[in-house]
């Protein structure tokens, strides 16, 4: 396993469209996060699945927003009625307990989202 | 409420010169995870080092250095002998263990090393 993978890496969409992501996460991860990137900031916790249950959505994901993990594994994160303002980098990464409990994340490359 | 602060926003210098990268933190808990990840130009996050809130002993690993204080809530990152591929934006991060481990991210500081 060579990591986290996140298709595309790059979408240019046209405003009000709907557009969706995905996320392979490690294999074996039981969780799975997603964060968003905008120019100049550090990443913003969107949401996070332990397995395929959705436990934390942060008041960043609208309406508009949506994610799904349906076994457990891949997750897609989609964005309908696309504004200016989701023009960022989104990250997925994913996660499973250390010996010590803890668990360390692994993010992948991203996919850049830029709407005209 | 959590929160990383990275005042330098943009550190530029010159090859074999050391640099230190400031993080300030704020937490109520008192057990916490803080992390720094470095991200060059492809984009992707990579994993530095993570630091649990019961271990104050300073890290070394090759040419990077961590010194956390909690007396000061400060978790500074050492670079010696900089290298051109050492740029990047550096991100300092905050974890509750115990609230979803969600990581909670500064703003990063652009380090640019010249030749």
């Amino acid at each position: 396993d060579t990591g986290v993978s996140q298709d595309p890496r790059h979408k240019i969409t046209k405003r009000g469209q709907n557009v969706t992501f995905r996320c392979d996460p490690i294999s074996e991860h039981n969780r799975l996060y997603w964060y968003r990137q905008t120019l100049g900031q550090g990443p913003e916790f969107l949401t996070y699945f332990q397995n395929e249950a959705q436990l934390e959505k942060s008041r960043l994901l609208s309406d508009r927003f949506s994610a799904e993990r349906p076994k457990g594994s891949f997750s897609t994160l989609e964005i309908q009625r696309t504004e200016q303002g989701d023009s960022a980098m989104y990250l997925c990464a994913s996660s499973s307990p250390t010996r010590q409990g803890h668990y360390e994340q692994y993010f992948g490359p991203g996919t850049r989202l830029t709407v005209t | 409420a959590q929160k990383v602060t990275q005042a330098q926003t943009e550190i530029s210098v010159v090859e074999k010169e050391d640099v230190t990268l400031d993080c300030v933190y704020e937490t109520r808990d008192t057990t916490y995870y803080l992390f720094w990840y470095k991200q060059p130009p492809s984009g992707e996050l990579v994993f530095l080092i993570r630091r649990n809130s019961f271990d104050e002993q300073n890290e070394i690993s090759g040419r990077y250095s961590w010194n956390f204080q909690k007396s000061t809530s400060s978790f500074n990152f050492t670079i010696t002998a900089s290298q051109v591929v050492d740029s990047a934006v550096y991100f300092c991060a905050l974890s509750e263990p115990y609230n979803t481990d969600k990581l909670i991210f500064g703003t990063g500081t652009r380090l640019q090393v010249f030749p």
